[in-house]
């Protein structure tokens, strides 16, 4: 079973409108959740690095005054597009990573249109 | 920073053929790992198999196995018997040790199935 969860799967929104995007850890605590952006036909780009209890880690090129990431607890991170506009549809993905050589845990991932 | 290249945009088998798709990277690191995933139009981001850096045997997980060559910093995967189910984007990706670093992604590679 899923050991990521992400909510929503799809948002259809007007542009303007801040959407909040939900990553969550079950049944194990991560201090540090990836969020990767990937435009169609296109791979996944890492967006930011959030940390439970500090803050997150943007790459460059990323707006963390357009795309605010919270990492409140060991079992969520949260992240907000603002003021959002059509160029910011994409889909979004994130991860916590797993120990030693096991793999990333991916969500599932968010598909956001903006119209 | 590590960079991940696949040269194959897109590539194509004929069902229960064999197929091989290509990646390298570039790092300094002698620790890390590499991964390969498979996005289905779903786009859920599924692990195939992946290889410690450390290890001199290439992986094989059932049909799929890799050719890793540590000095090249080549890490090609090989489908063998391909199935209509394999149609899919390939991604190749290096995550750095320790265990809680993001992935850096290849480009992808299309993989087509003929029947």
């Amino acid at each position: 079973g899923a050991v990521v969860s992400q909510h929503p799967s799809r948002v259809i929104c007007k542009s303007g409108t801040s959407v909040k995007i939900e990553c969550r850890s079950l049944d194990f605590q991560a201090t540090t959740m990836f969020w990767y952006r990937q435009f169609p036909k296109q791979s996944l780009m890492l967006m930011a690095t959030s940390n439970e209890g500090s803050k997150a880690t943007y790459e460059q090129g990323v707006e963390k005054d357009k795309f605010l990431i919270n990492h409140a607890s060991l079992t969520l991170s949260t992240l907000t597009v603002t003021s959002a506009h059509p160029e910011d549809s994409s889909f979004y993905i994130c991860s916590a990573p797993s120990v030693g050589n096991q793999p990333q845990h991916f969500g599932d991932g968010t598909r956001l249109s903006i119209l | 920073a590590q960079t991940v290249t696949q040269s194959q945009p897109e590539m194509s088998v004929q069902e229960a053929e064999t197929v091989t798709l290509s990646c390298t990277y570039d790092t300094s690191e002698s620790d890390y790992y590499l991964f390969w995933y498979k996005q289905p139009p779903s786009r859920q981001m599924i692990l195939v198999i992946r290889q410690e850096a450390y290890k001199q045997q290439n992986a094989t997980e059932n049909r799929f196995s890799v050719n890793f060559q540590k000095a090249a910093k080549s890490f090609s995967l090989k489908i063998s018997d391909s199935q209509l189910g394999d149609a899919a984007m390939y991604f190749c990706a290096y995550r750095s040790f320790p265990y809680n670093n993001d992935m850096r992604f290849g480009a992808g590679t299309r993989l087509t199935v003929k029947p």
